[in-house]
């Protein structure tokens, strides 16, 4: 088992660009979440996904969006891309929301110039 | 979004026990209180969840009081391989559900 992958593994972009980080799971978890960490600094949710079909916001979803495409993925998309945003981005996926254990992917680094 | 405290960095020398405590005054009254260990470069790792009281594992305990408020991490007779940061997660009410994990706990153990 792979686990949650993430990708990619690093990518930089110019300011108003846009992208989208691609996870997925392989433990057939019902629940995906979106974190991102600062440098030095904690981990701050930005979206998470409770079940397939349902997508909520977390703490800081402001300039981004998501999609459950599947049981298994959960993507991440920066519409127009500030410095902001630049970031390590975490995802992680759990058997159910609330209370559970997470699983966390390697993370995809993101700069954003 | 009321805060989720930890004390910034803690020292320790192998073999000794480490307390590591989280202040969480706005947890929701129906949800598990889970703590997490990061590498650096890494994803956060599971290390202990509980509701309430003690819960004990092969590599922690965890010790909740009845309020709920707060959670204290004890990692017993740490090596140099648990220099890391530790994070609590919790569910926190205020203005809806929020999940939010604590600001962090540096580790440091030495010989």
């Amino acid at each position: 088992n792979a686990g949650v992958t993430q990708t990619p593994k690093f990518q930089v972009l110019k300011t108003g660009q846009s992208m989208t980080l691609q996870c997925a799971q392989d433990m057939n978890h019902n629940s995906m979440y979106w974190y991102r960490q600062d440098p030095g600094m904690g981990l701050r949710l930005i979206y998470y996904s409770a079940s397939e079909g349902t997508t909520d916001k977390g703490e800081v979803p402001n300039g981004y969006n998501v999609s459950r495409l599947n049981k298994r993925e959960f993507s991440l998309r920066l519409e127009s891309a500030a410095p902001s945003q630049t970031s390590v981005y975490f995802c992680a996926s759990g058997e159910n929301f609330r209370g559970n254990e997470q699983f966390f992917g390697p993370g995809t680094r993101l700069t954003v110039l | 979004l009321a805060k989720t405290t930890q004390p910034i960095s803690m020292d320790s020398y192998e073999g000794q026990e480490v307390n590591i405590t989280c202040s969480h005054n706005n947890i929701a009254t129906n949800d598990y209180i889970t703590w997490y260990q990061q590498f650096p470069s890494q994803g956060p790792r599971f290390i202990i969840q509980g509701y309430k009281t003690k819960v004990t594992n092969e590599v922690a305990s965890l010790f909740i009081p009845a309020d709920r408020k707060s959670s204290t991490l004890s990692l017993p007779r740490v090596s140099l391989s648990d220099t890391a940061v530790y994070y609590c997660l919790v569910l926190i009410t205020g203005g809806g559900n929020k999940l939010t994990f604590g600001t962090g706990t540096q580790l440091k153990v030495e010989l």
